[in-house]
């Protein structure tokens, strides 16, 4: 079965302190993207990362990274020097083949960045 | 750019109304999804179009329908609302990186 899972439903952080939100995910399937959205209180979603299967090198974008451990099977995002602005929901999610490429979804996290 | 244009953001209504959401992408892409996002912030995929052909359709009530007028169009169309509708609803444009629109809110009452 092909599944996302995010085990941590709240985190409180001190601001400027790093973050890694967890991410484990299931498949069979050896070509897989993964992905990272956050969901700020205004609503939209925001496409923060992507790690793909085969990718040699951990994601990086500006003070996100992707902890990509693969045969753990996990996907963590790391946050870096938190801000208050990084408050918010986060979600992990997968795609692959046999998934049709639609994205499987994670329950989320919230993060909370505390001053 | 990445724009996807999602309107109206706020829609709230009576129950048996029919209502719509329209979204539209300027990218080109040939998939587009509609999702729904439930109160508990689950987000579950009602439908996709590829080149306007229905490719997934998810255990959605017939009540809701997608409809595209073209590639950059997948509006959502809700006949004879309910309460258990009230939710976000997110449009999103496909690719390598799915882009979402800032979402409609639904509020039945």
């Amino acid at each position: 079965a092909q599944k996302i899972t995010q085990t941590q439903p709240g985190m409180f952080v001190q601001e400027k302190e790093a973050v890694t939100l967890d991410c484990t995910y299931d498949t069979s399937d050896p070509s897989y993207g993964l992905f990272w959205y956050k969901q700020p209180s205004s609503g939209e979603m925001i496409f923060l990362i992507y790690q793909g299967s085969y990718d040699q090198q951990n994601a990086t974008e500006g003070r996100y990274s992707l902890n990509f451990q693969k045969a753990r099977k996990s996907a963590n995002l790391v946050i870096s020097a938190s801000q208050l602005g990084d408050s918010a929901m986060y979600f992990c999610a997968m795609r692959t083949r046999d998934s049709n490429y639609q994205l499987i979804w994670g329950a989320g996290t919230k993060l909370i960045i505390k001053p | 750019d990445t724009a996807v244009s999602q309107t109206p953001k706020y829609l709230v209504t009576q129950m048996g109304n029919d209502k719509s959401i329209k979204c539209e992408q300027n990218l080109g892409h040939d998939t587009m999804y509609w999702y729904k996002q439930d109160s508990k912030k689950f987000l579950k995929i009602m439908f996709s179009y590829n080149n306007k052909e229905l490719i997934i359709n998810e255990t959605v009530p017939n009540r809701f329908s997608p409809k595209s007028p073209d590639k950059a169009h997948l509006n959502l169309h809700i006949n004879s609302l309910e309460l258990g509708d009230s939710a976000v609803y997110f449009c999103a444009r496909g690719g390598n990186i799915q882009y979402f629109g800032a979402g409609t809110r639904l509020s039945v009452l």
